[in-house]
C-alpha cells in the first residue's frame, strides 16, 4: 500500500500568517496516463471533509485562491497564504491512482 | 446543488450486517463514480469501497475485502455498502463520496459495533 506521511502533525497560526504542509508518498503517484492524482482536503470541526485541490493544483469548486498545491512524483505541498479563521481544522492529503486508496494522517491547523 | 445523504447506521453486535444507503441528487449520478469513506472516532480518513459507473467494477482494500459489498441502482440514484461480519474495529462514520477526486461528501452515518 502507498503510506502518505503528511508533516507536521499540527500548526499553531496567527490570522493572516501563510503555512505549508508536506506530503510524501512512498511511491510516486503518477498514474499510467501521466496525470498525478494527489488531492488535499479539509475537515472543519464538527463537519464531513470538504476537498480543496486535485490533482495536485486544481482549485475545487468554491476553493479560495488562498490555498495552493504543489509537487510532483512522491512530494507535494499545500500552501495556505493569509489564514483565515474558517481555515482551521484537519487537512488530509489522499492519493487515488493506486488501489487502495491513501490517505495521511492529518495535519491540525490551531489559531495560535 | 449536489447532495449526498447517507442513512442505515447503528448499533450493531459483532458478527452481525447491516447496510448503508446514500441518495445522490443534484447531478446524473450514473455518469460518476462512487466511494465510500469511513472515520474511526477522532482517528483519519480510510478509503472502504468504490464501484464503477455501471456497477461491473468494485473495488475494497484488504481490511474489508470479504465482508463489504458496494452496489449502485443508477435507476434510483442511489448507493450501498453491505456489511457483513462487522468487527469491533468498524464503528466508525461512513461517508458517501463522489469518486471524481472525492468532490462530494456526504454528512456520514455513524456505525456502531458493539455487544
Amino acid at each position: 500500500d502507498v503510506v502518505m506521511t503528511q508533516t507536521p502533525p499540527s500548526l499553531s497560526v496567527a490570522i493572516g500568517q501563510s503555512v505549508s504542509i508536506s506530503c510524501k508518498s512512498s511511491q510516486s503517484l503518477v498514474y499510467s496516463d501521466g496525470k498525478t492524482y494527489l488531492h488535499w482536503l479539509l475537515q472543519s470541526p464538527g463537519r464531513s471533509p470538504k476537498r480543496l485541490i486535485y490533482q495536485v493544483s486544481n482549485l475545487g469548486s468554491g476553493v479560495p485562491d488562498r490555498f495552493s498545491g504543489t509537487g510532483s512524483q512522491k512530494d507535494f505541498t499545500l500552501k495556505i497564504s493569509r489564514v483565515e479563521a474558517e481555515d482551521l481544522g484537519v487537512y488530509y492529503c489522499a492519493q487515488t491512482t493506486h488501489f487502495p486508496h491513501t490517505f495521511g494522517a492529518g495535519t491540525k491547523l490551531e489559531l495560535k | 446543488e449536489v447532495q449526498l445523504v447517507e442513512s442505515g447506521g447503528g448499533l450493531v453486535q459483532p458478527g452481525r450486517s447491516l447496510k448503508l444507503s446514500c441518495a445522490a441528487s443534484g447531478f446524473t449520478f450514473s455518469n460518476y463514480y462512487m466511494a465510500w469513506v469511513r472515520q474511526a472516532p477522532k482517528k483519519g480518513l480510510e478509503w472502504v469501497a468504490t464501484i464503477s459507473t455501471s456497477g461491473s467494477r468494485t473495488y475494497y482494500p484488504d481490511s474489508v475485502k470479504g465482508r463489504f459489498t458496494i452496489s449502485r441502482d443508477n435507476a434510483k440514484s442511489s448507493l450501498y455498502l453491505q456489511m457483513n461480519s462487522l468487527k469491533s474495529e468498524d464503528t466508525a462514520t461512513y461517508y458517501c463520496a463522489r469518486h471524481d477526486w472525492f468532490a462530494y461528501w456526504g454528512q456520514g452515518t455513524l456505525v456502531t459495533v458493539s455487544s
